[in-house]
Parts: structure tokens; sequence; C-alpha cells
């Protein structure tokens, strides 16, 4: 159980564009839903936290209007990255929880590549 | 703000040693602290929590823990490392934040090889 999709796993857009990232609760009803950005060799950095319903809360530094995110349903939340730039490649991953007892489910990832 | 620092950032191990992988946090509150893996070409996934009870806590494939308050750890063990236990090891701790929710601070990660 406690599945998580991503949607999808990899994609390559033209610098300017827009890119919508989904990510879905498979198998259960998630109350929160974290979106990460993971660097190589490194660590992932919490972008977001969304509950479903409300609206997101931005870590520090991640601007909100670049980065929207959209939690419509307890079994998906959607990041799209607007007007991509090349330095907005990275690997981005959501995660998914319950309200107890609040360990993450991950998804597999989506690969951005802006060119 | 909460910070999880892991010491180790690679380990190159044979199996059948013994690992242990250090894991330190900053908040002095109340914390809900866990292991994710990562295993070549996955996504992660749990590998144990520990959020109250028994500090030393065991998790999926021979792994433990144990929570010491008085240093701000959370140390991950396994007595004998086996070449499948190859992959990436994040330790994370949640704070607790306003109405109920919460943040999750992870570790830049420890990659560990195993040699069979």
């Amino acid at each position: 159980g406690a599945v998580v999709s991503q949607h999808p796993s990899w994609v390559i857009c033209k610098s300017g564009t827009s890119v919508k990232i989904e990510c879905r609760s498979l198998d259960f009803q998630a109350t929160t839903m974290f979106w990460y950005r993971q660097f190589p060799k490194q660590s992932l950095m919490l972008m977001a936290t969304s509950n479903e319903g409300s609206k997101a809360t931005y870590e520090q530094g991640v601007e909100k209007d670049k980065f929207l995110i959209n939690h419509a349903s307890l079994t998906l939340s959607t990041l799209t990255v607007t007007s991509a730039h090349p330095e907005d490649s990275s690997f981005y991953i959501c995660s998914a929880s319950h309200r107890e007892p609040y360990e993450q489910y991950f998804g597999p990832g989506t690969r951005l590549t802006v060119t | 703000a909460q910070s999880v620092s892991q010491h180790n950032h690679h380990v190159i191990l044979s199996e059948a040693a013994s690992l242990e992988l250090g894991c330190n946090y900053s908040y002095g509150g109340t914390v809900n602290l866990f292991w994710y893996v990562q295993y070549p070409g996955q996504h992660l996934q749990l590998l144990l929590k520990y959020f109250s009870g028994d500090p030393l806590v065991k998790g999926i494939k021979g792994f433990e823990a144990e929570f010491i308050k008085s240093k701000f750890s959370f140390n991950l063990r396994k007595p004998s490392v086996q070449w499948s236990d190859t992959a990436e090891y994040f330790c994370a701790v949640n704070e607790g934040a306003s109405g109920g929710s919460y943040i999750p601070t992870f570790g830049r990660g420890t990659s560990l090889i195993v040699h069979p």
C-alpha cells in the first residue's frame, strides 16, 4: 500500500514555457503533500508543503509565482514550473503523508530539463 | 530552523561488515525521526521511524536506529551488511509547526556501497 505516482517521469521543455508535474496518492488519502528538488549528490530541498483545499506553504527562497502548487483533492497535487529557465532543470520529487503517522511516501520523481 | 547533519557522506564496506551511519539534528523540541533509503533507480522509501517510546527502533531488512535525546542523535545501524544494502540513506526530522502541521528536514544523505 501507500503508493505515490508522478507524471511525467521526465520532461524536456524550451526556456520560457511552462511545465506541469502531477503527483497522485494511488491507494490512500493524503492530507499533506510535499514538493522537493534534489540536486545531484545532494539532499532533498523542501520547496513547499500543501494541504488539500488550502494554499501551499512555500519555503524561504522558493518563488511561489514561479512554482505554482495546487492541491485540488486528497489524492492529487500539481506543481507547475512557469516560464521555465535552464536553472530550473532538476529532479523534482513529491511525497504524500497521512495526518498520522506522518511518514512520507515518495513518488519516483520527475527529471526536468529546460533547454 | 531545523538542521540535520549526516556525518558520513560516502561509506564503502565489504559484505558482513557492521554499519553505523550518524545523524544529528538541531531542534530541541518534540521531533519525529526517520531514516529513508533510496536504492539505485528506485524512489525513496521508509526504512524506520521513531515517534515515542522505546528509543531503539527496528526497521526493515535488519536495520535499527537508536534515539539519544541528550545527544540529539538518531544513528542507523546494521550488524552485517549485504551487497543489496548498496543505496543512498537519508535521515529526516519532522519539526512540529503551527496548526498541527509539521516541517520535514532531510540530511544530505550517505552513499553506501557494499562490495560482495
